[in-house]
């Protein structure tokens, strides 16, 4: 997990709060990812980014929003958090030059929404 | 059907044994061919990557992708209690990054019994 991290690690939260999720990376990588992995289903992904401002949506990217204002910095936001988004995020990154995807994730963050 | 198949285990298997672990896809596109290993509470790291077919060596770990039949596996010699962790098949079209990128399995849970 070297060169990202997550916080929080942990976060108990309530139904119909906003909570935001924050990923940095020391690597100076040009793609960061925010994937969510719950058990029968694996790693989907909600949001990517290709450079700072530049983002768009994935497989499940209903409820959540993105941002990253500095290339180092990918944060993703639960609107209003609903029991279905209980999950285990994780945040990776790649460079994107032709290495066909290699992904580096981090250590993740547990999200329990009661 | 999904586009990756793996099966999810658990796969038990003791001390010293070789494993072998497996994926199916569907998507010919498919050119770059990874393998993750993921320790309970962390991220997903990567372990193995191969381009094509072929086989990969490193270590006690091989890669083998067989394209015509579109199965990759993953073996792993003299295996160790230490080796117990979940893996995960991950395979992409392209080599850049972005949404188009890693379709992942779901992951074999993998016990080494000492």
């Amino acid at each position: 997990d070297a060169g990202i991290t997550q916080s929080p690690r942990h976060k108990v939260t309530e139904t119909g709060t906003p909570v935001t999720l924050r990923c940095h990376q020391t690597e100076n990588h040009r793609y960061m990812y925010w994937y969510r992995q719950d058990p029968g289903h694996g790693l989907r992904l909600i949001h990517y980014s290709y450079g700072v401002k530049d983002t768009d949506k994935g497989e499940v990217s209903d409820g959540y929003s993105v941002s990253r204002s500095k290339t180092e910095d990918f944060l993703l936001t639960l609107e209003s958090a609903t029991s279905s988004q209980t999950s285990v995020y994780f945040c990776a990154i790649s460079d994107g030059r032709g290495s066909g995807e290699k992904l580096f994730f981090g250590s993740g963050t547990q999200l329990s929404v009661l | 059907q999904k586009e990756v198949e793996q099966d999810p285990g658990p796969l038990s298997v003791p001390e010293g044994a070789i494993v072998s672990l497996n994926c199916t896809y569907s998507n010919s596109a498919f050119q770059y061919f990874m393998w993750y290993r993921q320790y309970s509470r962390k991220g997903p790291e990567l372990l193995m990557y191969t381009y094509s077919s072929g086989n990969k060596e490193d270590g006690r770990f091989t890669a083998q992708v067989d394209k015509s039949s579109k199965y990759i596996s993953l073996f792993i010699r003299d295996s160790q209690p230490s080796d117990s962790a979940t893996y995960l098949c991950a395979m992409s079209a392209g080599s850049g990054g972005g949404a188009d990128g890693l379709t992942f399995g779901k992951g074999t849970h993998l016990i080494i019994q000492p």
